[in-house]
Protein backbone atom coordinates (compact mmCIF):
# COMPACT_ATOMS: atom_id res chain seq x y z
CA UNK A 1 0.00 0.00 0.00
CA UNK A 2 1.35 3.72 -1.33
CA UNK A 3 -0.75 6.77 0.46
CA UNK A 4 -4.46 6.67 0.44
CA UNK A 5 -6.62 3.52 -0.69
CA UNK A 6 -10.27 3.65 -1.26
CA UNK A 7 -12.78 0.80 -1.68
CA UNK A 8 -15.10 -0.03 -3.26
CA UNK A 9 -13.92 2.13 -6.42
CA UNK A 10 -17.58 2.39 -7.37
CA UNK A 11 -20.71 1.16 -5.83
CA UNK A 12 -24.45 0.59 -7.04
CA UNK A 13 -26.94 0.39 -4.37
CA UNK A 14 -30.00 0.26 -3.67
CA UNK A 15 -32.12 3.30 -1.79
CA UNK A 16 -32.10 2.18 2.06
CA UNK A 17 -29.89 -0.04 2.00
CA UNK A 18 -26.37 0.38 4.67
CA UNK A 19 -23.30 0.96 3.19
CA UNK A 20 -19.86 1.17 4.43
CA UNK A 21 -17.07 2.86 2.41
CA UNK A 22 -13.52 2.24 3.32
CA UNK A 23 -10.28 4.23 3.72
CA UNK A 24 -6.62 3.19 4.41
CA UNK A 25 -3.78 5.23 4.47
CA UNK A 26 0.10 4.22 5.39
CA UNK A 27 1.75 7.37 5.91
CA UNK A 28 1.07 7.38 9.94
CA UNK A 29 -1.11 10.75 9.16
CA UNK A 30 -3.34 11.71 12.10
CA UNK A 31 -5.51 13.79 10.34
CA UNK A 32 -8.05 12.16 7.84
CA UNK A 33 -11.28 13.57 6.37
CA UNK A 34 -14.42 12.46 3.81
CA UNK A 35 -15.40 14.99 1.45
CA UNK A 36 -18.51 14.38 -1.11
CA UNK A 37 -17.88 16.19 -4.76
CA UNK A 38 -21.14 16.75 -6.72
CA UNK A 39 -20.87 18.50 -9.88
CA UNK A 40 -21.01 22.54 -9.43
CA UNK A 41 -20.97 22.10 -5.75
CA UNK A 42 -17.21 20.97 -5.77
CA UNK A 43 -15.57 19.34 -2.61
CA UNK A 44 -17.56 19.67 0.83
CA UNK A 45 -16.51 18.01 4.25
CA UNK A 46 -18.51 15.42 5.71
CA UNK A 47 -16.88 13.97 8.79
CA UNK A 48 -13.23 14.90 10.12
CA UNK A 49 -11.30 12.90 12.53
CA UNK A 50 -7.87 15.04 14.25
CA UNK A 51 -6.30 12.20 15.24
CA UNK A 52 -7.40 8.40 16.13
CA UNK A 53 -10.20 7.94 18.82
CA UNK A 54 -11.42 11.60 17.78
CA UNK A 55 -14.28 12.60 14.85
CA UNK A 56 -16.29 15.57 14.25
CA UNK A 57 -18.82 16.96 12.13
CA UNK A 58 -18.27 18.77 8.75
CA UNK A 59 -20.52 20.63 6.61
CA UNK A 60 -23.00 18.18 5.66
CA UNK A 61 -22.57 15.01 7.95
CA UNK A 62 -26.49 14.07 8.06
CA UNK A 63 -26.82 10.07 7.01
CA UNK A 64 -23.41 9.49 7.80
CA UNK A 65 -21.04 8.34 10.64
CA UNK A 66 -17.31 7.36 11.13
CA UNK A 67 -15.54 5.75 13.27
CA UNK A 68 -11.41 5.94 14.04
CA UNK A 69 -10.52 2.98 15.61
CA UNK A 70 -6.78 3.48 14.75
CA UNK A 71 -4.46 5.88 12.65
CA UNK A 72 -4.82 3.91 9.42
CA UNK A 73 -8.52 3.49 9.12
CA UNK A 74 -11.21 5.63 8.11
CA UNK A 75 -14.53 4.11 7.01
CA UNK A 76 -17.77 6.13 6.44
CA UNK A 77 -20.85 4.78 7.15
CA UNK A 78 -24.57 5.67 5.21
CA UNK A 79 -26.96 3.61 7.57
CA UNK A 80 -29.91 3.97 5.02
CA UNK A 81 -28.75 5.40 1.75
CA UNK A 82 -31.21 7.95 0.03
CA UNK A 83 -30.78 8.91 -3.75
CA UNK A 84 -29.44 12.65 -2.71
CA UNK A 85 -26.16 10.88 -1.63
CA UNK A 86 -25.11 9.45 -4.92
CA UNK A 87 -22.11 11.08 -5.42
CA UNK A 88 -18.24 10.83 -5.64
CA UNK A 89 -16.71 10.11 -1.83
CA UNK A 90 -13.18 11.43 -1.63
CA UNK A 91 -10.94 10.37 1.31
CA UNK A 92 -8.05 12.44 2.42
CA UNK A 93 -5.43 12.37 5.12
CA UNK A 94 -3.08 15.19 6.52
CA UNK A 95 0.56 14.69 8.97
CA UNK A 96 -1.82 16.83 11.41
CA UNK A 97 -4.69 18.90 11.83
CA UNK A 98 -2.60 22.14 12.12
CA UNK A 99 -1.28 24.70 10.20
CA UNK A 100 1.74 25.66 7.72
CA UNK A 101 1.58 23.95 4.60
CA UNK A 102 0.12 21.01 5.65
CA UNK A 103 -0.98 19.46 2.70
CA UNK A 104 -4.40 16.88 2.22
CA UNK A 105 -4.01 14.16 0.36
CA UNK A 106 -6.35 12.48 -1.81
CA UNK A 107 -7.15 9.06 -1.99
CA UNK A 108 -8.80 7.96 -5.64
CA UNK A 109 -12.40 8.16 -4.85
CA UNK A 110 -15.68 5.63 -4.75
CA UNK A 111 -18.11 6.75 -7.18
CA UNK A 112 -21.38 5.77 -5.39
CA UNK A 113 -24.94 5.41 -7.08
CA UNK A 114 -28.03 5.24 -4.91
CA UNK A 115 -31.16 4.39 -6.84
CA UNK B 1 -17.87 29.34 6.85
CA UNK B 2 -16.59 30.09 4.03
CA UNK B 3 -17.84 31.65 0.14
CA UNK B 4 -15.67 30.76 -2.26
CA UNK B 5 -15.74 31.91 -5.84
CA UNK B 6 -13.89 30.87 -9.02
CA UNK B 7 -14.66 30.71 -12.76
CA UNK B 8 -16.50 27.85 -14.07
CA UNK B 9 -14.45 27.42 -17.04
CA UNK B 10 -11.49 28.68 -19.24
CA UNK B 11 -9.78 28.02 -22.48
CA UNK B 12 -6.55 28.72 -23.70
CA UNK B 13 -3.97 28.34 -26.33
CA UNK B 14 -1.16 25.43 -26.11
CA UNK B 15 1.66 27.83 -24.98
CA UNK B 16 0.24 30.57 -23.69
CA UNK B 17 -1.02 31.56 -19.83
CA UNK B 18 -4.10 31.59 -18.36
CA UNK B 19 -4.67 33.06 -14.69
CA UNK B 20 -7.21 31.94 -12.39
CA UNK B 21 -8.88 33.57 -9.79
CA UNK B 22 -10.65 33.04 -6.60
CA UNK B 23 -12.02 35.66 -4.09
CA UNK B 24 -13.35 34.56 -0.67
CA UNK B 25 -15.29 35.51 2.20
CA UNK B 26 -14.25 33.91 5.14
CA UNK B 27 -14.93 33.74 9.03
CA UNK B 28 -11.25 32.94 9.84
CA UNK B 29 -8.08 32.80 7.46
CA UNK B 30 -5.66 30.04 7.98
CA UNK B 31 -3.95 29.51 4.37
CA UNK B 32 -5.30 29.50 0.69
CA UNK B 33 -4.57 26.07 -1.24
CA UNK B 34 -4.63 25.23 -5.18
CA UNK B 35 -5.47 21.71 -5.81
CA UNK B 36 -5.59 20.70 -9.83
CA UNK B 37 -8.08 17.53 -10.66
CA UNK B 38 -7.73 15.88 -13.94
CA UNK B 39 -11.14 13.99 -14.53
CA UNK B 40 -12.28 11.19 -12.68
CA UNK B 41 -9.10 11.33 -10.55
CA UNK B 42 -7.95 12.65 -7.16
CA UNK B 43 -7.24 16.22 -6.42
CA UNK B 44 -3.20 16.82 -6.43
CA UNK B 45 -1.97 19.41 -4.07
CA UNK B 46 0.10 23.04 -6.09
CA UNK B 47 -0.10 25.33 -4.13
CA UNK B 48 0.06 27.05 -0.66
CA UNK B 49 -0.62 30.61 0.39
CA UNK B 50 -0.51 31.91 3.80
CA UNK B 51 0.97 35.47 3.31
CA UNK B 52 0.57 38.29 0.73
CA UNK B 53 2.50 37.74 -2.51
CA UNK B 54 3.70 34.98 -5.36
CA UNK B 55 4.94 32.11 -4.36
CA UNK B 56 6.40 30.63 -7.64
CA UNK B 57 6.73 26.51 -8.39
CA UNK B 58 8.25 26.08 -11.85
CA UNK B 59 5.08 26.84 -14.64
CA UNK B 60 2.59 27.55 -11.97
CA UNK B 61 2.80 30.70 -9.25
CA UNK B 62 -0.03 31.42 -7.24
CA UNK B 63 -0.92 34.93 -5.56
CA UNK B 64 -2.62 36.40 -2.39
CA UNK B 65 -4.35 39.57 -1.00
CA UNK B 66 -5.92 38.35 2.35
CA UNK B 67 -7.66 42.21 2.68
CA UNK B 68 -8.78 41.84 -0.65
CA UNK B 69 -9.82 38.24 -0.12
CA UNK B 70 -8.06 37.19 -3.18
CA UNK B 71 -6.30 34.78 -5.22
CA UNK B 72 -5.10 33.82 -8.65
CA UNK B 73 -3.16 30.72 -10.13
CA UNK B 74 -0.90 31.41 -13.37
CA UNK B 75 -0.34 28.56 -15.33
CA UNK B 76 2.58 29.79 -18.25
CA UNK B 77 3.84 28.06 -21.14
CA UNK B 78 0.37 26.12 -21.24
CA UNK B 79 0.53 22.26 -22.32
CA UNK B 80 -1.64 19.78 -23.36
CA UNK B 81 -1.66 17.77 -20.03
CA UNK B 82 -2.66 20.93 -18.05
CA UNK B 83 -5.87 20.40 -18.66
CA UNK B 84 -7.86 19.86 -15.81
CA UNK B 85 -10.02 21.12 -13.07
CA UNK B 86 -8.59 24.09 -10.51
CA UNK B 87 -9.71 24.00 -6.81
CA UNK B 88 -9.40 27.34 -4.42
CA UNK B 89 -9.84 25.92 -1.24
CA UNK B 90 -9.23 28.13 2.39
CA UNK B 91 -8.21 26.70 5.22
CA UNK B 92 -10.39 28.59 8.33
CA UNK B 93 -9.21 28.99 11.84
CA UNK B 94 -10.39 25.09 12.88
CA UNK B 95 -8.18 23.83 10.34
CA UNK B 96 -10.69 22.54 8.19
CA UNK B 97 -10.68 23.24 3.92
CA UNK B 98 -13.46 24.64 2.16
CA UNK B 99 -13.50 24.30 -1.67
CA UNK B 100 -14.33 26.63 -4.42
CA UNK B 101 -16.49 25.06 -7.16
CA UNK B 102 -13.42 24.45 -9.17
CA UNK B 103 -12.25 25.75 -12.36
CA UNK B 104 -12.24 23.78 -15.54
CA UNK B 105 -9.16 24.78 -18.00
CA UNK B 106 -9.47 23.62 -21.43
CA UNK B 107 -6.02 23.96 -23.15
CA UNK B 108 -6.30 23.71 -27.31
CA UNK B 109 -3.39 22.63 -29.64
Amino acid sequence: IAGITQAPTSQILAAGRRMTLRCTQDMRHNAMYWYRQDLGLGLRLIHYSNTAGTTGKGEVPDGYSVSRANTDDFPLTLASAVPSQTSVYFCASSDSAGDGADTQYFGPGTRLTVL
Amino acid sequence: GQNIDQPTEMTATEGAIVQINCTYQTSGFNGLFWYQQHAGEAPTFLSYNVLDGLEEKGRFSSFLSRSKGYSYLLLKELQMKDSASYLCAVRDSDYKLSFGAGTTVTVRA
